[in-house]
């Protein structure tokens, strides 16, 4: 099974602090993505990448970055946290097929900005 | 813009019952549709994938149908227990959204509640 881990499954921070969230899956699978999920606004995709080093702008990249420097891990960076990031978030991967491969989440960082 | 709809956003049914989520969505050229489960607190476990050439998908006591020209999938879930109540969520891999992978598209969920 493919597993996908996320380093913290709580986080408390202050607001201005810069945040890592990282996720590490173990299938060898090319593509990665990080949602946020909200109350009444489901799921958005903040960024997503299908491949090292790649990296593309989801649906709202504003105050937050990445990188995927080994195919494994994708980590999500608040470069400097305010409240209205307080959230769930989610990383997925899944295999590179046409159309897309079945997507495959981990158990979700529920963070706190304070 | 694609969009996905799932109706009802909330559901009650007694211990044993068969029943159906609809999930509608606005734009048919899409690579798949995806189903999941999720719990509260927790991430999402994915049910079922069902690719745009297929009409049906079944795991164990889950049966998944698509008909891409009408823009409709539903989520069959056959002699309810209370261990399926969770928040269930639909989600389309659109054509015109993500490049040739196709970024998911989700719906706001169905919250099922099976009552023993």
């Amino acid at each position: 099974d493919v597993k996908v881990t996320q380093s913290s499954r709580y986080l408390v921070k202050r607001t201005g602090e810069k945040v890592f969230l990282e996720c590490v899956q173990d299938m060898d699978h090319e593509n990665m993505f990080w949602y946020r999920q909200d109350p009444g606004l489901g799921l958005r995709l903040i960024y997503f990448s299908y491949d090292v080093k790649m990296k593309e702008k989801g649906d709202i990249p504003e105050g937050y970055s990445v990188s995927r420097e080994k195919k494994e891990r994708f980590s999500l960076i608040l470069e400097s946290a305010s409240t209205n990031q307080t959230s769930m978030y989610l990383c997925a991967s899944s295999y590179w097929a046409a159309g897309g491969g079945e997507q495959c989440f981990g158990p979700g960082t529920r963070l706190t900005v304070l | 813009k694609q969009e996905v709809t799932q109706i009802p956003a909330a559901l009650s049914v007694p211990e044993g019952e068969n029943l159906v989520l609809n999930c509608s969505f606005t734009d048919s050229a899409i690579y798949n549709l995806q189903w999941f489960r999720q719990d509260p607190g927790k991430g999402l476990t994915s049910l079922l994938l069902i690719q745009s050439s297929q009409r049906e998908q079944t795991s164990g006591r889950l049966n998944a149908s698509l008909d891409k020209s009408s823009g409709r999938s539903t989520l069959y879930i056959a002699a309810s227990q209370p261990g399926d109540s969770a928040t269930y969520l639909c989600a389309v891999r659109s054509m015109n959204y993500g490049g040739s992978q196709g970024n998911l598209i989700f719906g706001k969920g169905t919250k099922l509640s099976v009552k023993p």
